[in-house]
């Protein structure tokens, strides 16, 4: 059980493109979801917290008009990278809670943007 | 230790030995957790524990908390080729969002 699916999980574009990535709850309501960047070799970077039916709360230094966060639904979250461009490459990971805050995080396998 | 700005720390060991990691971190914490990162995926969650616990088991895992030392250790018994991974800890504070260190680099050797 607890299975995230997050999509697509690797997209090369163009610099100027906009890109969304989907996660989804395939088994259970997630009622917070998460959004993190990883570089290589490198820990995960919380980006944001959405909570269903209401605004993301972003981290210090993260771009709300860069990365638009919607979590319309409780078993889907998107991630839209705005205008992309070549230092937006990274790896992205979503992961998806359930209610009860002691509950673990359970992740998507993540997201490799490249952006030409 | 993982949090701090020191580059991830990396263990080869030979299939068959025990692998110990550890955790160092700086804020009061509700609970710990670790996790396993296989390349280029997701986390998977393999335990969690609370802070007025002392140590955890779950299968070949075993990990301990200090939070005297607000430190953790994760020992992976009788590894397997299988084990070959990133293992970060995780703490939760006061509004549950999960800080991560940089990480444990796992090789086990067949």
């Amino acid at each position: 059980g607890a299975v995230v699916s997050q999509h697509p999980s690797r997209v090369i574009c163009k610099s100027g493109t906009s890109v969304k990535i989907e996660c989804r709850s395939l088994d259970f309501q997630a009622t917070t979801m998460f959004w993190y960047r990883q570089f290589p070799k490198k820990s995960l970077m919380l980006m944001a917290t959405s909570n269903e039916g209401s605004k993301a709360t972003y981290e210090q230094g993260v771009e709300k008009d860069k990365f638009l966060i919607n979590h319309a639904s409780l078993t889907l979250s998107t991630l839209t990278v705005t205008s992309a461009h070549p230092e937006d490459s990274s790896f992205y990971i979503c992961s998806a809670r359930s209610s009860g805050s002691i509950q673990p995080q359970h992740f998507g396998d993540g997201t490799r943007l490249s952006i030409l | 230790s993982q949090q701090g700005e020191e580059d991830p720390q990396a263990l080869s060991i030979q299939e068959g030995e025990n692998a110990t990691m550890n955790c160092s971190y700086k804020t009061s914490i509700n609970n710990l957790q670790w996790y396993r990162q296989n390349s280029g995926r997701g986390l998977v969650h393999l335990i969690l524990i609370r802070s007025n616990e002392r140590e955890k088991h779950s299968g070949r895992l075993r990990v301990t908390l200090d939070t005297s030392k607000k430190s953790s250790s994760l020992l992976i018994t009788a590894s397997r080729a299988a084990d070959t991974a990133s293992y970060f800890c995780a703490t939760a504070g006061g509004n549950n969002r999960l800080a991560f260190g940089k990480g444990n680099q796992v090789v086990v050797i067949p």
